[in-house]
């Protein structure tokens, strides 16, 4: 199975500054890795989903990027709602995998 | 808007059985694929079992021969039966549909559940 290697583990950060997330994938996954956003308490959220596409209500300061094994995901400038755990997950092969998550905490 | 409510979880010894729900509204669960994910702590996200439209089912190595997804129509809702649990188990379950937003792209998790808690324990 595809391991997704996500990096940092944890990342802090200030409101307004720009946040850069990495998932590395053991294998390419092609273009079909999505990214989701879990906060305290509730289930995961689609945010992002075929590396670059952003889900229904997600705010355009959210961008996808990358191919094959390397994937990034980026908030342009970070907004206090926006703290939270991020996985990303790849869809090209069985079965269906997460990374172990990256941290997003306020500095 | 589609939603998803999951029940079912609780405190349930290392052997036993346990059945989850997965109550569906504002779109068909029979029309899409629908699959459970469980949280651990110790193993982060793990895709568990799918159900097609066709009404094949998938399952993860680590659960195949114990658990079995299915669904009743009429209710809109789809299950998980859980057999020999183990502290393994252990998890918050959640439901999810799987869905296609580009032709050409892949089925991702959207929506999700709000997750259901289950403690395989003596």
């Amino acid at each position: 199975e595809i391991v997704l290697t996500q990096s940092p583990a944890t990342l802090s950060l200030s409101p307004g500054e720009r946040a850069t997330l990495s998932c590395r994938a053991s294998q390419s996954v092609s273009s079909y890795l999505a990214w989701y956003q879990q906060k305290p308490g509730q289930a995961p959220r689609l945010l992002i989903y075929d590396v670059s596409n952003r889900a229904t209500g997600i705010p355009a300061r959210f961008s996808g990027s990358g191919s094959g094994t390397d994937f990034t995901l980026t908030i342009s400038s970070l907004e206090p709602e926006d703290f939270a755990l991020y996985y990303c997950q790849q869809r090209n092969n069985w079965p269906p995998t997460f990374g172990q998550g990256t941290r997003l905490e306020i500095k | 808007e589609a939603q998803l409510v999951e029940s079912g979880g609780g405190l349930i010894q290392p052997g036993g059985s346990l059945r989850l729900s997965c109550a569906a509204s504002g779109f068909i669960v029979s029309s899409n694929y629908m699959s459970w994910v469980r949280q651990s702590p110790g193993k982060g996200l793990e895709w568990v079992s799918l159900i097609y439209i066709d009404a094949n089912t998938y399952y993860a190595d680590s659960v195949k021969g114990r658990f079995t997804v299915s669904r009743d129509n009429s209710r809109n809702t789809l299950y998980l039966q859980m057999n020999n649990l183990r502290a393994e188990d252990t998890a918050v379950y959640y439901c999810a549909r799987e869905i296609k937003h580009l032709e050409a792209g892949a089925y991702w998790f959207d929506p999700w559940g709000q997750g259901t808690l289950v403690t395989v324990s003596s």
